[in-house]
């Protein structure tokens, strides 16, 4: 079993839907990432938390510590989200590397 | 102010011979980070970097990886004696190097052993 799983693996939508990709963990971390690649592109970071919820733009994320699991979701899908979304964690103890789990294709259809 | 910046974009390579690869990571940023994204795969750890640190070598998969980073600045990755298991995407990533950093990837060396 891997130590980062994400759901759905794929998911495809229509333009304007509220997406939500889940993540889940089974050790402990000091802070998990959602991470953005396009196509052929390189990959940027969306968030990087440790607690709680996060909000940029039409992008939020949220994190329980206690049931080791995460969700991002997107408001008012667009085409241009089109990407894979890929969930990391990092350990404790300055275990500074990130273990990743296997990335949700979304596809958003005008 | 500039990203982390990888060279070459591509590499083909002929199995059997060594192939460097060189991370550029932004400047100030103490902590660098080598990943490697295979055909098909998810991203995996290869080495880390830490100031003055002895490097985190846990996530090499065989002797014929090293890497160094010189002068806590530029780094470089070689693959010995490569193989057509090594072709893969390898990503090199660096953060301030505090204990929750975020990291800034760069886009990519993508190797192909033929």
């Amino acid at each position: 079993k891997n130590e980062v799983e994400q759901s759905p693996q794929n998911l495809t939508a229509q333009e304007g839907e509220f997406i939500t990709i889940n993540c889940s963990y089974s050790v402990g971390i000091s802070a998990l990432h959602w991470l953005q690649q396009h196509p052929g592109g390189g990959i940027v970071s969306l968030f990087m938390l440790s607690s709680g919820k996060k909000k940029h733009g039409r992008l939020i994320a949220t994190i329980n510590i206690q049931e080791k699991h995460s969700s991002l979701h997107i408001t008012a899908s667009h085409p241009r989200d089109s990407a894979v979304y890929i969930c990391a964690v990092r350990g404790y103890q300055g275990a500074q590397k990130l273990v990743f789990g296997q990335g949700t294709r979304l596809t958003i259809n005008p | 102010g500039a990203g982390v910046s990888q060279s070459p974009s591509n590499k083909v390579t002929e199995k059997g011979k060594d192939v460097e690869l060189r991370c550029d990571p932004i400047s100030g940023h103490t902590a660098l980070y080598w990943y490697r994204q295979s055909l098909g795969q998810g991203l995996e750890f290869l080495i880390y970097f830490q100031g003055n640190s002895a490097p985190d070598k846990s996530g090499l998969p065989s002797d014929r990886f090293s890497a160094e980073r010189t002068g806590g600045s530029v780094s470089t990755l070689t693959i010995q004696r490569t193989q057509q298991e090594d072709s893969a995407v390898y990503l090199c990533a660096s953060s301030l190097g505090d204990r929750v950093g975020e990291q800034y990837f760069g886009p990519g060396t993508r190797l192909t052993v033929t």
